[in-house]
């Protein structure tokens, strides 16, 4: 799978939208970008995926550059519970290569 | 519909006794994985079951962990003999059949400290 490099850490105000950049520029044709938050040693919560197209979901959206190098998970009002180390992951979507190869993802922080 | 289901939440043993962790996969869910989660450290990806099967245990150590998913009931990881540096949260997670991007959904994790 891929390699993701993220920020190690982000602030934003309650109530902006929070971008979040993920650059996997050796990203291959059939890989997926996936995005998990783990809020204070919860379990992983999963947030969205996409392959190509720009995908919008009740939780955020992904914005996925035309190349597939980079992309962006937008929270678009972040609260305080937002607050988690969220992980941008790309893997191939087949059978048998399921697993998940976390980095150490972007410690985000929602300030009051 | 509930969650993927991890007992027990918290589990303390001793130095050289044997731990058991439980993993109910969600309803429909066929693909269990297990992850392991150091204090401090990203998660690590252990272990991937589909019923009755191992698939990838690339990330298993070689000895003393072993992984079950049998056909009835839920997924066990079991640790013998633990030491100190077992004492993690390890994670379960589920997700359905399918080779179509799907996405994996986690537990709450049990959190086992070796004392």
């Amino acid at each position: 799978d891929a390699k993701t490099t993220q920020p190690p850490s982000m602030d934003c105000a309650e109530g902006r939208a929070a971008n979040l950049p993920c650059n996997h520029s050796t990203i291959s044709g059939n890989e997926y970008v996936y995005w998990y938050r783990q809020i204070h040693s919860q379990g992983p919560q999963y947030i969205i995926h996409g392959l190509k197209n720009n995908e919008t979901n009740e939780m955020a959206s992904l914005i996925i550059t035309e190349d597939r190098k980079s992309s962006t998970l937008i929270l678009p009002h972040a609260t305080l519970r937002d607050t988690a180390v969220y992980y941008c992951i790309v893997r191939v979507a087949g059978f048998g290569n399921e697993k998940l190869t976390f980095g150490t993802g972007t410690r985000l922080t929602i300030i009051p | 519909n509930a969650g993927v289901m991890q007992n027990p939440r918290h589990l303390v043993r001793r130095r050289g006794q044997e731990a058991r962790l439980r993993c109910s996969p969600m309803k429909g869910h066929s693909h269990v994985y297990w992850y392991r989660q150091l204090p401090e450290e990203g998660l690590k990806f252990m272990v991937y079951l589909q019923k009755e099967n191992i698939i990838d245990e690339s990330g298993m150590p070689k000895e003393r962990f072993s992984a079950e998913f049998p056909k009835e009931g839920p997924s066990i990881l079991r640790i013998q003999q633990v030491v100190r540096g077992d004492s993690a949260a390890y994670f379960c997670a589920s997700s359905p059949l399918g080779d179509t991007g799907t996405e994996a959904f986690f537990g709450q994790g049990t959190r086992l400290t070796v004392v």
